[in-house]
């Protein structure tokens, strides 16, 4: 079972780069998300998906884009890269099952991403 | 907004000793609330929630947590740890609404 499957795993880049993180799942989930984890900090909300078609911001949304035009596959865009953006970056899943927030999210492994 | 606190970075415990990882949590509503545990290089792995119903929640690796809504609390426990145990720990709090919160996380280093 593949479950959340992120490329690439490691990147750099140069500040002022642009570039796409992938992110695709195999379970049929409605709820996409993603996160950034930072030392300390715990996990925080980038964007999410209810379902294709539909996205909305999380809780550190700035410098991002995201897009969901199909149930499997959601890509993050980072528009213009800043050193504040170095971060490992999960991508994670969950069924819509009883309603919003019944069920747990399935992370992928993580793409670490840093910015010069 | 929903939040949750952990208020330890660190916990170490001897093999075989019971172990608590600790959670406090702050909702407008009804919460729900999840654990999940991190290895080296991998995402999160889910552990367990609560939605409603038994305070006590039984999870996967004979983890269980108590919720107990008058300290807002949903403490992290095991009988018995094991050196496998050793990651990193998320508390996480989901509100009606489809976000989740995470906790600052915390190391559980179970020596042996």
């Amino acid at each position: 079972n593949a479950g959340v499957t992120q490329t690439p795993k490691f990147q750099v880049l140069k500040t002022g780069q642009s570039m796409t993180l992938q992110c695709a799942q195999d379970m049929n989930h409605e709820y996409m998300s993603w996160y950034r984890q930072d030392p300390g900090m715990g996990l925080r909300l980038i964007h999410y998906s209810v379902g294709a078609g539909i996205t909305d911001q999380g809780e550190v949304p700035n410098g991002y884009n995201v897009s969901r035009s199909t149930t499997e596959d959601f890509p993050l865009r980072l528009l213009s890269a800043a050193p504040s953006q170095t971060s490992v970056y999960f991508c994670a899943s969950s069924s819509a099952l009883g309603g919003p927030g019944n069920q747990p999210q399935h992370f992928g492994d993580g793409t670490r991403l840093s910015i010069l | 907004a929903q939040s949750v606190a952990q208020p330890e970075d660190q916990v170490n415990v001897a093999e075989g000793n019971p172990l608590t990882v600790k959670c406090t949590y702050s909702v407008s509503g009804n919460p729900y609330l999840f654990w999940y545990v991190q290895y080296p290089n991998r995402g999160l792995q889910f552990l367990l929630k609560y939605i409603t119903g038994d305070n006590l929640v039984k999870g996967s690796y004979g983890f269980e947590a108590e919720f107990n809504k008058s300290q807002t609390s949903f403490h992290l426990k095991k009988p018995s740890a094991l050196v496998s145990d050793s990651a990193l720990y998320f508390c996480a709090v989901r509100d009606h609404m489809r976000d989740m919160r995470f906790g600052a996380g915390t190391r559980l280093t179970v020596k042996p």
